[in-house]
């Protein structure tokens, strides 16, 4: 199966700044089949972007992903309170689907 | 609007089946696909598997040998049952759309905290 890394595993920032979130494929992912997901405590997983770069319905244009083969990037333009939460990312382009370990933008 | 709730057991002893029913509201169960997804506390997500519309199955190998997974249109549920259960299946599972388009998750239900336990 492929094996997602993401990092940091931690980002300590200030509202306002800029976060930028790998996540790291232990082989290429198929057609860039590789979305993110934002979850906060206690709640699902919310879909912010697919396919590497396209973003969900929705979600703000502060959010934005770039990547493909085996590196991927979550970009948040400017940090709102709001945004401080897990990010999961998932290639869903080789059975079986998997997810990274995360990474928590918490606030510095 | 869309909304999936699932529903079962809180505690489920170890050897035995869990049992998770998906109940859909506000779309058609029949259009779409459906992944049961979970999550140990404090942990990261593991996809369990899909059911199709066709109503093929799709399993994750580490769980394969234990897992069924079946949709009732009548009822508008998708179940999900995990037989032989040990400590290692505590978790929050989650059931989600599958997207007809990028065959990903797009939508996710809040979830069913089960805990295996005797």
């Amino acid at each position: 199966e492929i094996v997602l890394t993401q990092s940091p595993g931690t980002l300590s920032l200030s509202p306002g700044e800029r976060a930028t979130l790998s996540c790291r494929a232990s082989q290429s992912v198929s057609s860039n089949f590789l979305a993110w997901y934002q979850q906060k405590p206690g709640q699902a997983p919310r879909l912010l972007i697919y396919t590497a770069s396209s973003r969900a319905t929705g979600i703000p244009d502060r959010f934005s992903g770039s990547g493909s083969g085996t590196d991927f990037t979550l970009t948040i333009s400017r940090l709102e309170p709001e945004d401080f939460a897990l990010y999961y990312c998932q290639q869903y382009g080789t059975s079986p689907v998997t997810f990274g370990g995360g990474t928590k933008v918490e606030i510095k | 609007q869309l909304q999936l709730q699932e529903s079962g057991p809180g505690l489920v002893k170890p050897s035995e089946t869990l049992s998770l029913t998906c109940t859909v509201s506000g779309g058609s169960i029949s259009s779409y696909s459906w992944s049961w997804i979970r999550q140990p506390a404090g942990k990261g997500l593991e996809w369990i598997g899909r059911i199709y519309t066709s109503g093929g199955t799709n399993y994750n190998p580490s769980l394969k040998s234990r897992v069924t997974m079946s949709v009732d249109t009548a009822k508008k549920q998708i179940s999900l049952k995990l037989n032989s259960v040990t400590a290692a299946d505590t978790a929050v599972y989650y059931c989600a759309k599958v997207n007809g388009t990028y065959a990903l998750e797009d939508y996710w239900g809040q979830g069913t905290l089960v805990t295996v336990s005797s």
